[in-house]
C-alpha cells in the first residue's frame, strides 16, 4: 500500500515560476527521497534527505523534512518546460538501528510547466 | 552496463498467458528490487533480492507471480496465467544498499516494462 499522500495531485504553472509539492508519510523513516518520472519512462532519483536533516539543496531543488509532522516538501525554483513530469516522494523505513532499502512511494504530483 | 536495462519495453499478453520480464541491473549492485506501477499511481514494492537470495517477497500479489535471480545478476519476473488486473508497468531497480549496513539507499530504475493483458 502507499505510504502516504502527496499534494497537490496536479500542478500547472508558467515557466519561471516556482513549484512546491508536499508529501506526508506514516512510519519512522531512515531517509526520504524524491524521484521524477517523465511520461512512459523510468524513475530518476533527484535528491535524498536523511531523517536527521531538515533541509537540503541541489541546484534548483530544495527539499525540507519535518519528522515531527512526518512531512516533506520539494521546491523547484525558476521552473522550465523540461521540468514537466510526475514527481514522487519515497521513504526508506527505519527498523531498529538500520535502514531497509525498500522504497515506499506516494501517489505523486503531476507537474506541468507551460512555456 | 551504464544503467538498469529492462526487456521487453512493451508486452501484450492474452488473458491466461504466461509472461517473463527481464531486468539487467547495474554491474556490481548487490540489491535488486521489483515494483509494480498501476496507471496514475506510485510504484508499489513487489520483491527484493540481495545477490541471488530473495529476502523479501511480501509485495507479490499472488502465487501467480514468481521472481528469480539465479546468479545474482540478471533477474526475471514471471507472471503465470495473466489476468487483466496484472496490467501495469513493472519497474526494476538496483542499488548499492545492503541489508544490515548503513549506506546509500538511492535506487537506479530501469525504463520499465508496460504489460497489457487483453
Amino acid at each position: 500500500s502507499q505510504q502516504g499522500e502527496e499534494d497537490p495531485q496536479a500542478l500547472s504553472i508558467q515557466e519561471g515560476e516556482n513549484a512546491t509539492m508536499n508529501c506526508s508519510y506514516k512510519t519512522s523513516i531512515n531517509n526520504l527521497q524524491w524521484y521524477r518520472q517523465n511520461s512512459g519512462r523510468g524513475l530518476v532519483h533527484l535528491i535524498l534527505i536523511r531523517s536527521n536533516e531538515r533541509e537540503k539543496h541541489s541546484g534548483r531543488l530544495r527539499v525540507t523534512l519535518d519528522t515531527s509532522k512526518k512531512s516533506s516538501s520539494l521546491l523547484i525554483t525558476a521552473s522550465r518546460a523540461a521540468d514537466t513530469a510526475s514527481y514522487f516522494c519515497a521513504t526508506v523505513l527505519q527498523v531498529g538501528g538500520t535502514s531497509y532499502g525498500k522504497l515506499t512511494f506516494g501517489q505523486g504530483t503531476i507537474l506541468t510547466v507551460h512555456p | 552496463g551504464a544503467g538498469v536495462s529492462q526487456s521487453p519495453r512493451y508486452k501484450v499478453a492474452k488473458r491466461g498467458q504466461d509472461v517473463a520480464l527481464r531486468c539487467d541491473p547495474i554491474s556490481g549492485h548487490v540489491s535488486l528490487f521489483w515494483y509494480q506501477q498501476a496507471l496514475g499511481q506510485g510504484p508499489e514494492f513487489l520483491t527484493y533480492f540481495q545477490n541471488e537470495a530473495q529476502l523479501d517477497k511480501s509485495g507479490l500479489p499472488s502465487d501467480r507471480f514468481f521472481a528469480e535471480r539465479p546468479e545474482g545478476s540478471v533477474s526475471t519476473l514471471k507472471i503465470q496465467r495473466t489476468q487483466q488486473e496484472d496490467s501495469a508497468v513493472y519497474l526494476c531497480a538496483s542499488s548499492l544498499w545492503v541489508i544490515g549496513r548503513s549506506g546509500n539507499t538511492e535506487a537506479f530504475f530501469g525504463q520499465g516494462t508496460r504489460l497489457t493483458v487483453v
